[in-house]
């Protein structure tokens, strides 16, 4: 069965302090994993596509990389605008409905 | 351009009463979903539609009805509101491989 778990579930820095998020996902085949943010009260906000192992991609302070297994979210010197619920979402082959499998989630609460 | 729009924002229900969800998009996308969102759990899919005129089910269709009339428009029914539809329903439209979400339509039934 595809699945998708994000650890840990919550995580609260101090400003400045680097940190990882982790998405480790069980896919028969791996069309594309998804990175999403989502402040309270709406909806994600699209972040990255990631579609292979080894591929990285960067956004302002936060970079985003892929195993087989697992993708992680490197949050670079977090500030608080930085605080949301960080969504990851796996894209198994297969269909032409372009599904998601959606994680949990990992709120991160950056203090000034 | 203003993306995926949702209406209602929020709305209260009794059991056994209707009502309709509107999803909107101006990017011309083929595809739209529509999502709930529980506590605890992850997003999971209700219906989905590959163009205009067309749904499908997805991984919670039950107790919902969708209708895909016209390609920028996508909506979502509850014909006989139960608790356990107390939501947050999110519509998202795709362009290539990524799905854009709506702000989302809080719902509370009683």
């Amino acid at each position: 069965e595809d699945q998708v778990t994000q650890s840990p579930e919550a995580l609260r820095l101090q400003e400045g302090e680097s940190s990882s998020l982790n998405c480790s996902y069980t896919v028969s085949g791996l069309r594309g994993l998804f990175w999403y943010r989502q402040d309270p009260g709406k909806g994600p906000e699209f972040l990255f596509t990631l579609y292979s192992a080894g591929e990285e991609k960067e956004k302002e302070r936060l970079k985003a990389t892929l195993t087989k297994k697992e993708s992680f979210l490197h949050i670079t010197a977090p500030k608080p605008e930085d605080s949301a619920t960080y969504l990851c979402a796996v894209q198994p082959y297969g269909g032409a409905t372009n599904k998601l499998i959606f994680g949990t989630g990992t709120l991160l609460a950056v203090q000034p | 351009n203003a993306g995926v729009t949702q209406t209602p924002k929020f709305r209260v229900l009794k059991t056994g009463q209707s009502m309709t969800l509107l999803c909107a998009q101006d990017m011309n996308h083929e595809y739209m979903y529509w999502y709930r969102q529980d506590p605890g759990m992850g997003l999971r899919l209700i219906h989905y539609s590959v163009g205009e005129g067309t749904t499908a089910k997805g991984e919670v269709p039950d107790g919902y009805n969708v209708s895909r009339l016209k390609k920028q428009n996508f909506l979502l029914g509850l014909e006989s509101a139960a608790p356990s539809q107390t939501s947050v329903y999110f519509c998202a439209s795709r362009s290539q491989e990524t799905q854009y979400f709506g702000p989302g339509t809080r719902l509370l039934v009683l």
